[in-house]
């Protein structure tokens, strides 16, 4: 089956800087790779996502690229705020089954 | 309009003892959910339905789990005896439909505690 890994599994920067996350997954038939955050005690959010005919996706601050040779994918924010200070997961589809795989999360902290 | 609902929010059991949570997805969502998060990792996939059906129960970590799903729209995932290391965050989330477009939306959860 799909196995999705994340990297890094902590990220601290300074507000106004770039954070990136990025994620690996391993079937070549997964098709849709969104990205959620998710607060503390809450379910995780849709934030940005990709389908695989596409290399890049971009909204405000945040971007995600995809890499379908190298089967890998990112997530960019920019001019980080404290408000994005959270955990992001990432996630892969398998075009024809219809489970999502999740990868470990990455806890994204902000310092003003 | 209204998101993902679940209940309770949080659930408190004695090890040995049945649970039922239970999902609300959006109005109009064919596609239904379930995962689990312990504490600080990631979601693992459960289970998901398809209107009322689950083709597949692959994900269930034990016989102790079951789901259903009537009418089309409510869930319940039933634990059965359980025991410590079911305690965790029990996520519902739901989508338009499994063949897309994709999206899926969460629920808050059920933080389970099997004491």
């Amino acid at each position: 089956g799909e196995n999705v890994e994340q990297h890094p599994s902590t990220l601290s920067v300074q507000e106004g800087d770039s954070a990136v996350i990025k994620c690996t997954y391993s079937d070549s038939a997964s098709n849709y790779f969104p990205w959620y955050k998710q607060e503390l005690g809450k379910g995780p959010q849709l934030i940005i996502d990709i389908r695989s005919n596409v290399g890049e996706k971009k909204d405000q601050r945040i971007a995600v690229t995809l890499n379908k040779t190298a089967k890998h994918f990112s997530l960019h924010i920019t001019e980080t705020q404290p408000e994005d200070s959270a955990v992001y997961f990432c996630a892969a589809r398998h075009q024809n089954n219809n489970d999502m795989r999740f990868g470990a999360g990455t806890r994204l902290t902000v310092k003003p | 309009g209204a998101g993902v609902s679940q209940s309770p929010s949080n659930k408190v059991t004695e090890k040995g003892k049945d649970v039922e949570l239970r999902c609300d997805p959006i109005s109009g969502h064919t596609a239904l959910y379930w995962y689990r998060q312990s504490l600080g990792q990631g979601l693992e996939f459960l289970i998901y339905f398809q209107g009322n059906s689950a083709p597949d129960k692959s994900g269930l970590p034990s016989d102790r789990f079951s789901a259903e799903r009537t009418g089309g729209s409510v869930s319940t995932l039933t634990i059965q005896r359980t025991q410590q290391e079911d305690s965790a965050v029990y996520l519902c989330a739901s989508s338009l439909a499994l063949a897309g477009p994709y999206e899926q939306y969460f629920g808050p959860g059920t933080r389970l505690t099997v004491t």
